[in-house]
């Protein structure tokens, strides 16, 4: 059973950048054909897909958020990583980790971390 | 890119069935039978409910169906349970990257 955890600083001031890690269990980021992804959800608001990387490096990332984004990949740890650069208080969101069932480029994320709140404020 | 678009909510009783609309574009649910639906209850993640249209993951009751015409995706609910009670979220794949719709809250009067 694949499970996913996400961890990293709750608060983040203005401006600066947020940087959360995913440690991967039962399953490793460097095998296969899956893909690895972050997902957030403002407080009371809907879903926004952030982006997603492969074991062999290649990234997608949301057109919207794409200027500020980057993902990577700690093998050694078997982590995944965010960093979302220029933050202001729309960033604030739970932020999700999450992976497919599947090893298709179109299989839709199917495990979820538990998620971790981000909050953006001086 | 703007969210898919969802009606916010929508209710039903008990037994009845509830269709839940998705709208999009040819460049997203109209272009790829790559559409999918979550169903999230408070402070828990998301559970995948319905992907490529209409394909429901092992241990997902037949009580839940998908379909597409067009530019448009619809979840559809039979037999309404309270346990429906939640939001629920459409999915599309955009291109080079996937799209999730604004949601809509699901009440089981």
């Amino acid at each position: 059973q694949v499970q996913l955890q996400e961890s990293g600083p709750g608060l983040v001031k203005p401006s600066e950048t947020l940087s959360l890690s995913c440690t991967v269990s039962g399953a490793s980021i460097s095998s296969g054909t899956y893909y690895w992804a972050w997902i957030r959800q403002p407080a009371g608001k809907g879903l926004e897909w952030i982006g997603r990387i492969y074991a062999s490096g290649i990234t997608d990332y949301n057109p919207s958020l794409k200027s500020r984004v980057s993902i990577s990949l700690d093998m050694s740890k078997n982590q995944f990583s965010l960093k979302l650069t220029s933050v202001t208080a729309a960033d604030t969101a739970v932020y999700y980790c999450a992976r497919p069932r599947g090893s298709s480029n179109f299989d839709p994320v199917y495990y979820w971390g538990q998620g971790t709140l981000v909050t953006v404020s001086s | 890119q703007s969210a898919l678009t969802q009606t916010p909510s929508a209710s039903g009783s008990p037994g009845q069935s509830v269709t839940i609309s998705c709208t999009g574009s040819s460049s997203d649910v109209g272009g790829y039978d790559f559409v999918s639906w979550y169903q999230q209850h408070p402070g828990k993640a998301p559970k995948l409910i319905i992907y490529e249209v209409l394909k429901r993951p092992s241990g997902v009751p037949d009580r839940f169906s998908g379909s597409k015409s067009g530019n448009a995706a619809s979840l559809t609910v039979s037999g309404l349970q309270p346990e429906d009670e939640a939001d629920y979220y459409c999915n599309s794949w955009a291109g080079s990257f996937w799209m999730f719709g604004g949601g809509t809250k699901l009440t089981v009067l």
